[in-house]
């Protein structure tokens, strides 16, 4: 069974630049996360959602960063413009329904200059 | 509101010796605990978790973790410990309210040398 697919899995811009990252959960997940991973700390959710409403997006900064997941299956997260101190891991994982256990991509690192 | 402390930023550890990675949570409700291990550059894997039912947990590579209650902890053990073990611990909480958000601690760097 293939696990979580996130691309790209790494990403160097200029600040002010758009960019983007794409997550396919595992299939039959009806539960999408987005996470920032600063270094040396754990994971914290941008969003998370149920099929393809978002059912918690009070961490998203909703001046620069949008997601979507219109099918409900596969999802983006832009930030756009980019500033320095976006430079981070941004982790995507999927989870049967919630409170399920999640399962977590590799990542995407982003390299905001 | 729910959080993670893990007590133990670096715990560095000789191959084949026991080890115990520290966690103790707060929270107002019923929790679902778990770890969570990350090799490097890789996501998070789990290890293990507690819903309910006995407080001695068992996963995978030979970690085993206990839930007490009384202390709100959940620390992480093994036995004797590996090479390969070497990577990033992050302990997390979930309860019922919020939805089940999951919060993580800050994370454990376990270092076994040889």
């Amino acid at each position: 069974e293939a696990g979580v697919v996130q691309s790209p899995r790494y990403k160097i811009i200029e600040k002010k630049q758009p960019v983007a990252f794409w997550c396919n959960p595992i299939s039959g997940h009806n539960t999408l996360y987005w996470y920032l991973q600063n270094l040396g700390q754990g994971p914290e959710l941008l969003i998370r959602y149920e099929n393809e409403e978002a059912v918690d997006d009070s961490q998203l900064p909703k001046d620069r960063f949008s997601a979507e997941r219109l099918k409900g299956v596969d999802s983006t997260l832009k930030i756009q413009p980019a500033e320095l101190g976006d430079s981070a891991v941004y982790l995507c994982a999927s989870s049967p329904g919630m409170g399920e256990t999640q399962y977590f991509g590799p990542g995407t690192r982003l390299l905001v200059l | 509101a729910q959080s993670v402390t893990q007590l133990d930023s670096q715990v560095p550890v000789f191959e084949e010796a026991p080890v115990e990675l520290r966690c103790n949570y707060s929270s107002s409700v019923s929790v679902y605990l778990f770890w969570y291990v990350q090799y490097p550059n890789q996501g998070l894997q789990l290890l293990l978790k507690y819903l309910s039912g006995s407080t001695l947990v068992k996963g995978i590579n030979g970690f085993e973790a206990e839930f007490n209650k009384s202390q709100t902890s959940f620390h992480l053990r093994k036995p004797s410990v590996h090479i390969s073990d070497t990577a990033e611990y992050f302990c997390a909480v979930s309860g019922n309210t919020g939805g089940f958000k999951t919060i993580f601690g800050a994370g454990t760097r376990l270092f076994v040398k040889a």
